[in-house]
């Protein structure tokens, strides 16, 4: 089994700063990395697949890259719509994916 | 446009078993691998399974393998999760996703369970 590893666990960070969030796979997964985005009382949302391919209507202050083990996500100012929780997604190995615990971006 | 809406949660008792289904429209459910994805209150999300889009092949986490059967109706545009011998660790909202090729695409917007005497 995979697992993938996401730190910080938590952030306190301005809005205007640049924050990258970090994500570690115990085994290559090529590129097929993912990340969402989720707020309180919603379903995730996609935001960056294949490590660095922003989905559809996604901000272009979002990026992500990487491959093998080690992947990051930048958001370039943070807008306060930022404020979320962020999970990378593994989805090497069909058919077991899995996710990282999260990191949490809160103000500071 | 995609929708996907979830159905079936609810309170039920250890032990005992629950389905939920998960309507699908907007897009040819036939078309593409779905998946079962939970979260635990306060917690992070948990994948759970996932079924081709023939329903030929599934595949389900350690946790729930052997209790939990995803499956799906073509001619309806619904998946299911029939939950058995249910414990109180499976409380959590259970989201379907659309599989687009590995990313999840859509997602429902969830149904809860909880398990509880």
């Amino acid at each position: 089994e995979i697992v993938v590893t996401q730190s910080p666990a938590a952030l306190s960070v301005s809005p205007g700063e640049r924050v990258t969030l970090s994500c570690r796979t115990s085994q290559s997964v090529t590129s097929n990395l993912a990340w969402y985005q989720q707020k309180p009382g919603q379903a995730p949302r996609l935001l960056i697949y294949t490590a660095s391919t922003r989905a559809t209507g996604v901000p272009a202050r979002f990026s992500g890259s990487g491959s093998g083990t080690e992947f990051t996500l930048t958001i370039s100012s943070l807008q306060s719509e930022d404020f979320a929780i962020y999970y990378c997604h593994q989805y090497a190995h069909w058919p077991l994916y899995n996710f990282g615990q999260g990191t949490k971006l809160e103000v500071k | 446009q995609v929708q996907l809406v979830e159905s079936g949660g609810g309170v039920v008792q250890p032990g005992r078993s629950l389905r939920l289904s998960c309507a699908a429209s907007g897009f040819t459910f036939s078309k593409y691998n779905m998946h079962w994805v939970r979260q635990a209150p306060g917690k992070g999300l948990e994948w759970v399974a996932v079924i081709s889009h023939e329903g030929s092949n599934v595949g389900h986490a350690d946790s729930v393998k052997g209790r939990f059967s995803v499956s799906r109706d073509n001619s309806n545009s619904t998946l299911f999760l029939q939950m058995t011998i249910l414990r109180p660790e499976d409380t959590a909202v259970y989201y379907c996703a659309k599989d687009i090729g590995g990313p999840l695409a859509d997602w429902g917007q969830g149904t809860l369970v909880t398990v509880s005497s």
